[in-house]
Formats: C-alpha cells, structure tokens, sequence
C-alpha cells in the first residue's frame, strides 16, 4: 500500500538554527500538507499546498515558515529561524483530490523537531 | 471561526460500543465531517467521514444529525487495539478563507 514518508524521524536543533522537514507524499496525489503537534496537545493545521502554491495556511504559518516541492517527489517545510515553541512533532499528509476535509488524507509517520 | 469540542478521555472495557461525540458549529457547509485515530508516535488514519445521517463502514459508524452542528463516532465492541486518541476533522470557512480544523481529540482507554 502507498504511504506517505517523512525525513528524518527526529531533529534536534539550535534555537535560531534553520531546518528543512522532508516529505514524499503518495505519488498520485495532488494535495499535500503539513501539520504540527506539539507533545501532549491537539494536531493543529499549518498549510495546504496544491499545484506548486500555497492554498491555505493557518495563523501559525508565519513569515519563518516556507514550504516548496523542489521536485516531482519530494515536499518541504522550512523553519527559517527555530524557536524554543517550534519544537513539535510534524506532520505531513497527502490528499488524492482537493484539499477540503471529505478528502481523506494520509499521513506520514512524523518528525520529531526539538529546539534547544 | 469553527469551534470544535471533544471529550479529553474516555474509558471503555472489552466489547463495549463506545460513542464518541465531536461538537462543531459553524462548519463549511458544502464540507464532510471526518474522524481520525492516532496512536502514540504516529500520524493520525483514517477511519470514517460524512456529511449527514448515518454513514457505517468496518471499523465505525458516524451518526450526523441534520443541523450538523455535531457528530458521533461509534466504535462497535471496542478492543484493547481500539486504545488511542481520536479526532475529528471539520472545514471552516469558505473559499479563500477555508481551513481545517482538528478536533481537540478523545483518548479512549480499552481495558480488559
């Protein structure tokens, strides 16, 4: 079965450090997203991505987050300049057709980022 | 902005049906209601999604009344596996100012 990856598993970082979460979302889908959770609490929505731009993001999607697909396969998150708050565990999804919640999304596995 | 509203922990025995009730208003109108399961150190799956009355799948059914303004995740005869956090995810908004929003999640704990 097609499944969504993540690289890598755990980051740990400087504050103020760049990073960059990867991710290959399932190959024939065309919506592709990234969430957060921080330990203990709730998975909170950052953006969606469709067609090589940006359709929808959230208000924790600030100016230090950038997404890209740099390629045919891969989808990135970028965090420009790490907090000790961003520390979370990060997912990334893909959806077939559009990016509304009757589509169902899968999931990768997650990236545990700590800042320290 | 839509406001979703979940139980924090519910406890359950072997076999029991439990039933899972995610509050939401104000939700897209032209949206489905979906439900997700997450174990610990893994992202959230699928389980079942709707948009009004009852949807039944293998694993759960979705009872959605006709407001909309909540629904209700059944798990059948419930096992120790079934133990983890669920969530349901609803739309908000429409168009350029859609989002999804994530339930607060239930933690089901399945006893023996």
């Amino acid at each position: 079965e097609p499944e969504v990856t993540q690289t890598p598993s755990h980051q740990v970082t400087q504050m103020g450090q760049e990073v960059i979460l990867r991710c290959v979302p399932i190959s024939n889908h065309l919506y592709f997203y990234w969430y957060r959770q921080i330990l203990g609490q709730k998975v909170e929505f950052l953006v969606s991505f469709y067609n090589n731009e940006i359709s929808e993001k959230s208000e924790i999607f600030d100016d230090q987050f950038s997404v890209e697909r740099p390629d045919g396969s891969n989808f990135t998150l970028k965090i420009r300049s790490t907090k000790l708050e961003d520390s979370a565990m990060y997912f990334c999804a893909s959806s077939e057709l559009s990016g509304r919640a009757r589509e169902t999304q899968y999931f990768g596995p997650g990236t545990r980022l700590l800042v320290l | 902005l839509a406001k979703t509203t979940q139980p924090i922990s519910m406890d359950s025995y072997e076999g029991q049906e439990v039933n899972i009730t995610c509050s939401h208003n104000n939700i897209a109108t032209n949206d489905y209601i979906t439900w997700y399961q997450q174990f610990p150190s893994q992202g959230p799956r699928f389980i079942i999604q709707g948009y009004k009355t009852k949807v039944t799948n293998e694993v759960a059914s979705l009872f959605i009344p006709a407001d909309r303004k909540s629904s209700t995740l059944s798990l059948p005869r419930v096992s120790l596996s079934d133990t983890a956090v669920y969530y349901c995810l609803v739309g908000d908004g429409m168009d350029s100012s859609y989002k999804l929003i994530f339930g607060s999640g239930t933690r089901l704990l399945v006893r023996p």
